[in-house]
C-alpha cells in the first residue's frame, strides 16, 4: 500500500540556518503531495502542496518540489526563524483514496 | 468562512464510560476523516467517509470504536467502555474531494482524557 517516510527528528537548528526535512513516498499512480505543519498547541494546517511531477509548492518561505524520479518531496527553507518551531508532516493522497501521513518531524529553532 | 468544528474541545471521562465526539465539516466537503494523535506522536488514521460510499473503517483499533456520518455532513465518533489507552487528541478533517488534489482541513481536535 501507499506509504510516506520522513526523516526522524527532532531537528534542532539555530535561527537563520538552512532547513531540509526529507520526505519520500511509495504509491501507485500519481498522488498529490502535501506538507502540513502543527504549531505547539494548535491543529494541523496545510503548509504547501504539489499535484504533479516537477511542481513546486511554496508558502511562508518554505518550498518543496515533487520529484517523481526519486519519489521525494523534501521540504526546504533558506533561513529558519524561532517561530518555525513545529511538527511537520508529509502526506500524499490519490483520488478516491485515504490520505497517508508520515510520522512527523519535530523542528526546534533556537535564537 | 467557518472551518471544521469539533466538540467538545476537552473531555474527561471515567474508565468504562461511553463518549461521543462530534465533528462539523466545512459545508460542501464530501470527504471526512477521523484521526487520533497521542501525546508527541503522529497521526493514526481511524475512519474515512467519502460521499455515499461505504466508509473505510480499516483504522478503527477495536470494536469499541464506531463512527457515523448523518446526511453527508455531521459525524460522530463513539467510543464505548473507554480505556486509559484511549486518551489522546481526536482530530477530524474534511476535504472537497476532487482528483485527489484537495487538501485536508483539520479541526482543533477533542482532547480525551480517560481517568
Amino acid at each position: 500500500g501507499d506509504s510516506v517516510t520522513q526523516m526522524e527528528g527532532p531537528v534542532t537548528l539555530s535561527e537563520e540556518a538552512f532547513l531540509t526535512i526529507n520526505c519520500t513516498y511509495t504509491a501507485t499512480g500519481y498522488p498529490s503531495l502535501f506538507w502540513y505543519v502543527q504549531y505547539p498547541g494548535e491543529g494541523l494546517q496545510l503548509l504547501l502542496k504539489a499535484t504533479k511531477a516537477d511542481d513546486k509548492g511554496s508558502n511562508k518561505g518554505f518550498e518543496a518540489t515533487y520529484r517523481k524520479e526519486t519519489t521525494s518531496f523534501h521540504l526546504e527553507k533558506g533561513s529558519v526563524q524561532v517561530s518555525d518551531s513545529a511538527v511537520y508532516f508529509c502526506a500524499l493522497n490519490r483520488y478516491g483514496q485515504n490520505f497517508v501521513f508520515g510520522p512527523g518531524t519535530r523542528l526546534s529553532v533556537l535564537p | 468562512g467557518a472551518g471544521v468544528s469539533q466538540s467538545p474541545s476537552n473531555k474527561v471521562t471515567e474508565k468504562g464510560k461511553d463518549v461521543e465526539l462530534r465533528c462539523d465539516p466545512i459545508s460542501g466537503h464530501t470527504a471526512l476523516y477521523w484521526y487520533r494523535q497521542s501525546l508527541g506522536q503522529g497521526l493514526e488514521f481511524l475512519i474515512y467517509f467519502q460521499g455515499n460510499s461505504a466508509p473505510d473503517k480499516s483504522g478503527l483499533p477495536s470494536d469499541r470504536f464506531s463512527a457515523e456520518r448523518t446526511g453527508g455532513s455531521v459525524s460522530t465518533l463513539t467510543i464505548q467502555r473507554t480505556q486509559q489507552e484511549d486518551s489522546a487528541v481526536y482530530l477530524c478533517a474534511s476535504s472537497l474531494e476532487g482528483q485527489g488534489q484537495a487538501p485536508l482541513h483539520f479541526g482543533n481536535g477533542t482532547r480525551l482524557t480517560v481517568t
